[in-house]
């Protein structure tokens, strides 16, 4: 079975700062798809940004990007110049051709001004 | 405009109550799902349906019954409800029902079984 592991179930950071969430996924398949989602207190899950395994470049959206270490299995967002509209629950999520899509536990993401 | 619409947002229920959850996606998706969200613990898969087909059944208890009369609609029924029950339960839809095609959520009901 593919599992999904955020190991912070909390972080905190500065306004303007960069923090980095962690992810781990188990599985034996080849080709996956990893994504980050945010669910802000409206409950909305939003997706933030998505990678494709067969791709080595790691992807970025804007202030956001990913730090995809394939052999190792794990899938870290960083985010630069944190905002205070960036403060939510962070899930980290896994899908493949064959599964569907299976989800971390969450990190709750605080930003202080 | 989020494209998928849930209601109703909040439902209080008794455990011999019967009431259904509704979920419209103007997307022009193929795939809904149902998930349930429950606190400190990851987002469970309840249903799939594809094509209007249910492709997945997650071992989810009978009481809680998925219609999906057609693929923009998605219903999920409730019966006999236990207080356990009781969490945010997310519709979703996505184009495909596999690969890259991101999930797009709505703002889920948060049910309470008294």
């Amino acid at each position: 079975a593919q599992t999904v592991t955020q190991s912070q179930p909390e972080m905190s950071v500065q306004e303007a700062e960069t923090v980095t969430l962690s992810c781990t996924y188990d599985t034996s398949e080849s080709d996956y798809y990893l994504f980050w989602y945010k669910q802000p207190p409206s409950r909305q899950m939003i997706l933030v940004i998505r990678q494709e395994a067969y791709k080595q470049q790691n992807a970025t959206e804007n202030r956001f990007s990913v730090n995809f270490q394939k052999a190792a299995k794990s899938f870290s967002l960083k985010i630069s110049d944190s905002q205070l509209g960036d403060a939510a629950m962070y899930f980290c999520a896994y899908r493949s051709d064959n599964n569907d899509m299976r989800f971390g536990a969450g990190t709750r993401l605080t930003v202080k001004p | 405009e989020t494209g998928v619409t849930q209601t109703p947002r909040h439902l209080v229920m008794g455990m011999t109550n019967k009431k259904s959850l509704k979920c419209e996606q103007h997307l022009g998706h193929n795939a809904m799902y149902w998930y349930k969200q429950s606190a400190k613990k990851p987002l469970e898969l309840m249903f799939v349906y594809n094509f209007k087909e249910q492709t997945e059944n997650n071992s989810v208890p009978s009481r809680f019954s998925p219609e999906c009369p057609n693929s923009s609609h998605l219903f999920l029924h409730l019966h006999t409800l236990q207080p356990e029950d009781s969490a945010l339960y997310l519709c979703a839809s996505s184009l495909l029902a596999q690969g890259t095609s991101p999930l797009h959520f709505g703002n889920g009901t948060r049910l309470t079984v008294t």
